[in-house]
Order: C-alpha cells, then structure tokens, then sequence
C-alpha cells in the first residue's frame, strides 16, 4: 500500500530564511509526487509534480523539489520564504495508471516569523 | 485559468438528514474524485469516478455515500443520512491527461 510521510508537524522559520519541508513516501513502482499547499480556510493548490525525467522540479511561488529514489524522498525547498508561504504543506503521491487515487502525508504547518 | 468549483462553501445539518455535495469540474477533465478532511487531520480519498461509474472508493465511502453525474457539468456527493462523524471538510478533485488532479475550494460540513 501507498504512503507519505511528513515528519515535521510544524516548522518555524524567520522571513527571508531558507526552507526545507521533508517527505518520504512508500509505492510500489514508479510514483507520482506532488506537493500542495492549503492556506487557512483554502482549498488545496498544486505547487508542483514529479512524474519522470529531471529529479528537479520547478514549481509555483519560488518553491522547488527534488526526487531521490534511493532516500525515497521528495523534499520542498524554497531559498527565501516570504510571510505570504505561512501554510499547511501537503505531499502526496499518486498511481501511473490513469485514475489513482492520491495518498497524502500529514501535513507540515509553516510559520513565518518577521 | 479554469478551475474547480464547489457549492456550498458551509453546510451544517442535522444528525440523520441527507446532504448533498455538488462540484463543477474542469470542462475538459474525464476523472474526478472526492476527498475529506478532518479537521487536524490528513486528506483522505473517498472515491474515483470515471465514464460515469465509480472507478475506486476507499473503506470510508460506505453505502450511505453516493456519487452522480447529473449532467455534463456536475458531479456530487450525497450522503444519505449523515453521522456526527460526517463532520469535515470535502473536497472535489478533477484529473488532466497530464496526470494532475486539481482541486477545489471545499465544502465544510458540519453535523450537529
């Protein structure tokens, strides 16, 4: 079975600080990798996928990600955060065939502090 | 830029009535999807529907679930007699060629 690991429950970085959000995930076979981000109140809006090729990806919002299939993670990074990133992140990962459904991580919450 | 659609915003309801979720999805998106989330939990998947017939459902969707595509532009969530339980936010996804799902702004439910 799919799984995502999350391990921070909640970060705090200063503004302008750089950012790492960690995720790990369990699949069977090739995965799909996505990252979300769900402000207070929000709804879930992508900031990037990983399906195939460069094992980074570039994303909304200055954010980034890298793929390592022998850590079997998928990390967010982002070099400066501003107090607008202050969210809950979400990583997640998906099925190659067709209608898969996603599995999510728990969540990071991120707090900004000026 | 098209997006995902959802109505209600909010929903309180009594324990036992039945309620019904509607989502537009994106016009040209074959796969769509719900999920829920509990407040201070993970989302989880609820069901996949393609072609007009459910494609996968989780342990969670139950007989008092269901879903329809009424029409070309709508998909929904009922719940026919829901359950303290109940209570969370959903969310209606759709799903690009390009493998992606989008998803929309939820609908809070809350059953009293």
């Amino acid at each position: 079975a799919q799984s995502v690991t999350q391990p921070d429950i909640h970060i705090t970085v200063s503004e302008g600080a750089s950012l790492e959000l960690r995720c790990n995930y369990s699949y069977g076979a090739t995965p799909y990798l996505f990252w979300y981000v769900q402000s207070p109140g929000q709804g879930l809006q992508l900031l990037l996928k990983y399906f195939s090729g460069d094992t980074l990806v570039q994303g909304i919002k200055g954010f980034e990600a890298e793929f390592k299939r022998s850590q079997s993670s998928f990390n967010l990074r982002k070099p400066s955060v501003h107090w607008s990133d202050a969210a809950e992140y979400f990583c997640a990962v998906g099925g190659i065939f067709g209608n898969e459904k996603l599995t999510f991580g728990t969540g990071t919450r991120l707090t900004i502090i000026p | 830029e098209p997006e995902v659609t959802q109505t209600p915003s909010h929903q309180v309801t009594q324990m036992g009535q039945e309620v019904i979720l509607r989502c537009v999805p994106i016009s040209n998106h074959l796969y769509f999807y719900w999920y829920r989330q509990i407040l201070g939990q993970k989302v989880e998947f609820l069901v996949s529907f393609y072609n007009n017939e459910i494609s996968e459902k989780s342990e969670i969707f139950d007989d008092q679930f269901s879903v329809e595509r009424p029409d070309g532009s709508n998909f929904t969530l009922k719940i026919r007699s829901t359950k303290l339980e109940d209570s969370a936010m959903y969310f209606c996804a759709s799903r690009d060629l390009q493998e992606t799902q989008y998803f929309g702004p939820g609908t809070r439910l809350l059953v009293l």
